[in-house]
């Protein structure tokens, strides 16, 4: 099995800019997504490719890649964007984890 | 408009069986796999069970294996996860989720859910 390891909380202001990290070996070789999930709601995607953003996504939310760890930025977080956020990746195809999730705080 | 219902979702005794659809329509069906993914109450995510666009290539977490079966029908533009011998620690939310085309391992649109309580 593999592990994706998220930090529990963040808390930003917003204006500020928030980083969520992911840590997880398969990282290195596998691409990593992120999913916003808000309180009764359905997740969506706003990172997949480690870094590509879906169309509809607002520009202040990217991705990126080093090694082990993936990082969700968003740059300028609002008031809107606290939710609780999870990476996952695909170690193969019978191996699909979800990190266990941050909750963003934005106040 | 790409629209994922699902449905079937209730309260069922240890050991029983239910069977969850998901209803999808806004998009050629037929082309894209389809996944099952879900949370237990108050915890995160977890991907169930994944199904090829033919139904050439299923898949499985180790946690359902031999309990449940995913399926789909391309006529009726519907996705189905049977669940047998049902276990407490299968008490989630259900979501029914596309993959996109452009990333093979990823959920592009997903469903509201339906809640599926495990007790007797």
């Amino acid at each position: 099995s593999y592990e994706l390891t998220q930090p529990s909380s963040v808390s930003v202001s917003p204006g500020q800019t928030a980083r969520i990290t992911c840590s997880g070996d398969v990282l290195a070789k596998k691409y990593a997504r992120w999913f916003q999930q808000k309180p009764g709601q359905a997740p969506v995607l706003v990172i997949y490719k480690d870094s590509e953003r879906p169309s509809g996504i607002p520009e202040r939310f990217s991705g990126s890649s080093s090694g082990t760890t993936v990082t969700l930025t968003i740059s300028g977080a609002q008031v809107e964007d606290e939710a609780d956020y999870y990476c996952y990746s695909a170690a193969d195809n019978n191996l699909r984890v979800f990190g266990g999730g941050t909750k963003l705080t934005v106040l | 408009e790409v629209q994922l219902v699902e449905s079937g979702g209730g309260l069922v005794k240890p050991g029983g069986s239910l069977r969850l659809s998901c209803a999808a329509s806004g998009f050629t069906f037929s082309s894209y796999s389809m996944n099952w993914v879900r949370q237990a109450p108050g915890k995160g995510l977890e991907w169930v069970s994944s199904i090829s666009s033919s139904s050439s290539y299923i898949y499985y977490a180790d946690s359902v294996k031999g309990r449940f079966t995913i399926s789909r029908d391309n006529a009726k533009n519907s996705l189905y996860l049977q669940m047998n011998s049902l276990r407490a620690e299968d008490t989630a939310v259900y979501y029914c989720a596309r993959t996109p085309v452009e990333d093979g391992s990823s959920f592009d649109y997903w469903g509201q859910g339906t809640l599926v309580t495990v007790s007797s």
